[in-house]
């Protein structure tokens, strides 16, 4: 099976900062990765997925990058409403897997 | 708009076995894999089993297999999780959830929940 690794497991950040969250693959798995947002209570929502394809609604300021083993979720300027916690997942082979997550704290 | 609802959650004893249900609509439902995937409390996500959607792909994650059954009926638009020897480790929030294209993944669309708490 192909494990994530994210980094780092929790953050604290202001509004307007840049934020950078990783996620290493244990193994290559091309582009076949997506990023997800949970917010409290709430289910999942896809953010990006190809590594750096941004879903149809999903704010320009959410920005995915990488291939292979290495992929990096952006948020240009973090806004409040970015509170949550961040989860990759790569799709390329079952079992599917979903890396550790992130919480970002505002 | 595509919409997925589960239900079928609820307490169960160590070692007992539920049923989970997802509703599905918006969409061709039989053109679609679907996924289960889990939350336990204050943990992250978890892949638990996907099927294609003829129902002649199946996987399990190792946690489940052999325990879980996924299913699905094409006629009535609907997705199934038969959960058996059910354990406290099983205890968590399970997600319907369906891909932004014809597969599984990525997973474009999810349920609102359905809590399965594995208690004695």
């Amino acid at each position: 099976a192909i494990h994530l690794t994210q980094s780092p497991s929790s953050l604290s950040a202001f509004v307007g900062d840049r934020v950078t969250i990783t996620c290493r693959a244990s193994q290559d798995m091309t582009s076949a990765l997506a990023w997800y947002q949970q917010r409290p209570g709430k289910a999942p929502e896809l953010l990006i997925y190809d590594a750096s394809t941004l879903k149809s609604g999903v704010p320009s300021r959410f920005s995915g990058s990488g291939s292979g083993t290495d992929f990096t979720l952006t948020i240009s300027s973090l806004q409040p409403e970015d509170f949550a916690t961040y989860y990759c997942q790569q799709f390329n082979v079952y079992p599917l897997t979903f890396g550790g997550g992130t919480k970002v704290e505002i | 708009e595509v919409h997925v609802v589960e239900s079928g959650g609820g307490l169960v004893k160590p070692g007992g076995s539920l049923r989970l249900s997802c509703a599905a609509s918006g969409f061709t439902f039989s053109s679609h894999s679907f996924n289960w995937v889990r939350q336990a409390p204050g943990k992250g996500l978890e892949w638990v089993s996907s099927i294609s959607s003829g129902g002649d792909y199946i996987y399990y994650a190792d946690s489940v297999k052999g325990r879980f059954t996924i299913s699905r009926d094409n006629g009535l638009n609907s997705l199934y999780l038969q959960m058996n020897s059910l354990t406290a480790e099983d205890t968590a929030v399970y997600y319907c959830s369906r891909g932004i294209g014809y597969n599984g993944s990525p997973i474009g669309y999810w349920g609102q929940g359905t809590r399965v708490a594995v208690s004695s």
